[in-house]
């Protein structure tokens, strides 16, 4: 079955960087699109960008570019989305999502706490 | 940017019917998404293409999608269906996915 199994949670102080993975399973991993979305504590869901396992080619959300890269390890069948200068504001549970247009496969999830 | 609008809340008695809108402009021309979520869980997706139910999930979830309102209903609603709902598109001009700002169901 398909699995999106994320990396865990990290706590980070603002201007760090942090780097969250999703191992992808059970699909042909340069099939689908890897999407990022993420949801702050009480809120809803904001999605980050998408990225394109095959070619590499990604679409960063107008509020992350800049801030934001999504790469990816073919032959790890893994996806990796980084944010750099981070701010409290970014402290949020960041979910990694399979597909373009509907997003039918999720991960469970990584907190990222953003604290001093 | 493209926007999408749900109302926060929607409170609904056992057995009633759940209606939750999601109104974007012409949303009618683009393809709707709903998924749910509860709480420290991931978002699930129920419904695809404004009116396909994924598998498994109960015909008493349906959705439509017309002019500038898509429409998750939600009959013969039981608690367990109580939980965050969402729409979402896929906004071709942008290149960008769309997530409406989601409601709350509340089950009386």
């Amino acid at each position: 079955q398909v699995q999106l199994e994320q990396s865990g949670a990290e706590l980070k102080r603002p201007g760090a960087s942090v780097k969250v993975s999703c191992k992808a399973s059970g699909y042909t991993f340069t099939d689908y699109d890897i999407n990022w979305v993420r949801q702050a504590t009480g809120q809803g869901l904001e999605w980050m960008g998408w990225m394109n396992p095959k070619s590499g080619e990604t679409g960063y959300a107008r509020n992350f570019q800049g801030r934001v890269t999504m790469t990816r390890d073919t032959s790890k069948t893994t996806a990796f989305m980084e944010v750099n200068s981070l701010r409290t504001t970014d402290t949020a549970v960041y979910f990694c999502a399979r597909g373009r247009g509907d997003l039918l496969s999720w991960g469970q999830g990584t907190l990222v706490t953003v604290s001093s | 940017s493209y926007v999408l609008t749900q109302p926060p809340s929607v409170s609904v008695a056992p057995g009633q019917t759940a209606r939750i809108t999601c109104e974007g402009n012409n949303v009618g021309s683009k393809s709707v998404h709903w998924y749910q979520q509860r709480p420290g869980q991931a978002p699930v997706l129920i419904v695809y293409n404004d009116a396909n139910r994924l598998s498994g999930i109960p015909d008493r979830f349906s959705g439509s999608n017309s002019g500038n309102t898509a429409t998750l209903i939600i009959s013969r609603v039981e608690d367990g269906d109580e939980a965050d709902y969402y729409c979402q598109v896929w906004d071709s001009n942008s290149e960008q996915v769309v997530f409406g700002g989601g409601t709350k169901v509340t089950v009386l």
